[in-house]
């Protein structure tokens, strides 16, 4: 069984620190995608990044950095520079590729809930 | 228009009232989507169509029944439900790619829904 673990349920900061938010995941499968969501007071889940699990490379997306370890299972989320729009809760997700059913799935972590004060 | 849009996104019912949540996809995917979020609660998966059909009940009760008439919509139909049943309900779709498995899922706003 598949499953993912935030293990902060609540983080703090001041405008223009760094936060890294933590992952970390459990499948057996070894071929899954992992993702990140993003969820304003709004409600809706905003999409942020796929990564398969054949890739490595640590990506960046202006003050978004993710950082992919295989061999520990993580996939943490840096935000540099933070901003108070970033206060929101974000979720780390898996889908695995196990075919049949399994397509789409996703599995959610509890969520970390991030306020940036300014 | 947003990608995928839900209505009501408010609902208030009794516990034995009936009612429908709607979902409608405007990207072209072909999987559709419904998941429970409660409070201090993970986000559940409920059911999963693939192809208007149903291809996953997580263990669902049978007073929540899904219906997909089409590729684009997505309706949840409500009855006899319980107060911890209250929870914001999100839809969400996907394109599922035979072999290679599915693009990343995008979320309506959900509905937040109320049982007294």
């Amino acid at each position: 069984a598949q499953k993912v673990t935030q293990a902060q349920t609540e983080i703090s900061v001041v405008e223009k620190e760094d936060v890294t938010l933590d992952c970390v995941y459990e499948t057996r499968d070894t071929t899954y995608y992992l993702f990140w969501y993003k969820q304003p007071p709004s409600g809706e889940l905003v999409f942020l990044i796929r990564r398969n699990s054949f890739d490595e490379q640590n990506e960046i997306s202006g003050r978004y950095s993710w950082n992919f370890q295989k061999s520990t299972s993580s996939f943490n989320f840096t935000i540099t520079a933070s901003q108070v729009v970033d206060s929101a809760v974000y979720f780390c997700a898996l889908s695995e590729l196990g075919g049949g059913t399994s397509y789409g799935k996703l599995t959610f972590g509890q969520g970390t809930i991030l306020t940036v004060h300014p | 228009e947003t990608g995928v849009t839900q209505t009501p996104r408010h609902l208030v019912m009794g516990m034995t009232n009936k009612k429908s949540l709607k979902c409608e996809q405007h990207l072209g995917h072909n999987a559709m989507y419904w998941y429970k979020q409660s409070a201090k609660k993970p986000l559940e998966l409920m059911f999963v169509y693939n192809f208007k059909e149903q291809t996953e009940n997580n263990s669902v009760p049978s007073r929540f029944s899904p219906e997909c008439p089409n590729s684009s919509h997505l309706f949840l139909h409500l009855h006899t439900l319980q107060p911890e049943d209250s929870a914001l309900y999100l839809c969400a779709s996907s394109q599922i790619l035979t072999g290679t498995g599915n693009t990343e899922a995008f979320f309506g706003q959900g509905t937040r829904l109320t049982v007294v």
